[in-house]
């Protein structure tokens, strides 16, 4: 059964980049194409889609948060990535890594990590 | 893009059913028939209840039905019970190649 993990800094500071990564067990990154996302969740908010990334190098990204994400997918570490740049207070959430309930990017989200809190703080 | 438009919260006595709606456009909602829903209990991680509009994943309760009309999507909960309360949230697939979520609905159980 395939399990998400997130891992990250915890607290980052305003301005600077957040890396996360995304550990996958259970199954490989690339023996199927999936695609492998994340979404965030501000304190007491609701749920924001950040963006996802397939296998096949395909990527899907919020229209408000395009121009600050990169991902990427590490096939030998069966791990994905987030990277978001300049960073506000805004930027702090539960972030949590996802994967849709089928091979097509347009499809709700099955799996999920248990989420990891970023703090945006100087 | 928009966020879907959720009632901030709906209520039931045990045994009863309630129905969330879920609010888009034509460019998500009414566009396609990957509308989903989650429930999310406090501190945890949100799971997948409907995909599809009103498939349900291996293991949720047939309790759990959705359906659309239009631009509208609903979740309805029947024979509620104690468990169900949590916060519920619709997202929909868009023609941004994107997915926008609703702003979460809180269910109550009397």
């Amino acid at each position: 059964q395939v399990q998400l993990q997130e891992s990250g800094p915890g607290l980052v500071k305003p301005s600077e980049t957040l890396s996360l990564t995304c550990t996958i067990s259970g199954g490989s990154i690339s023996y199927i194409s999936y695609c492998w996302g994340w979404i965030r969740q501000p304190p007491g908010k609701g749920l924001e889609y950040v963006g996802s990334i397939c296998y096949s190098g395909n990527t899907y990204f919020n229209p408000t948060l395009k121009s600050r994400i990169t991902m990427s997918i590490d096939t030998p570490k069966n791990e994905f990535s987030l990277n978001l740049s300049s960073l506000t207070a805004a930027d702090t959430a539960v972030y949590y890594c996802v994967r849709p309930v089928s091979y097509s990017p347009m499809d709700g989200f099955h799996i999920w990590g248990p989420g990891t809190m970023v703090a945006v703080s100087s | 893009q928009s966020a879907l438009t959720q009632p901030a919260s709906v209520s039931g006595s045990p045994g009863q059913s309630v129905t969330i709606s879920c609010a888009g456009t034509s460019s998500d909602v009414g566009a396609y028939d990957y509308v989903s829903w989650y429930q999310q209990h406090p501190g945890k991680a949100p799971k997948l209840i409907i995909s599809d509009v009103s498939r349900r994943p291996s293991g949720v309760s047939d309790r759990f039905s959705g359906s659309k009309s239009a631009n509208t999507a609903s979740l309805t909960i029947s024979g509620l019970q104690a468990d169900d309360e949590s916060d519920y949230y619709c997202s929909s697939f868009t023609s941004y190649s994107t997915h926008v979520f609703g702003g979460g609905t809180k269910v109550t159980v009397l």
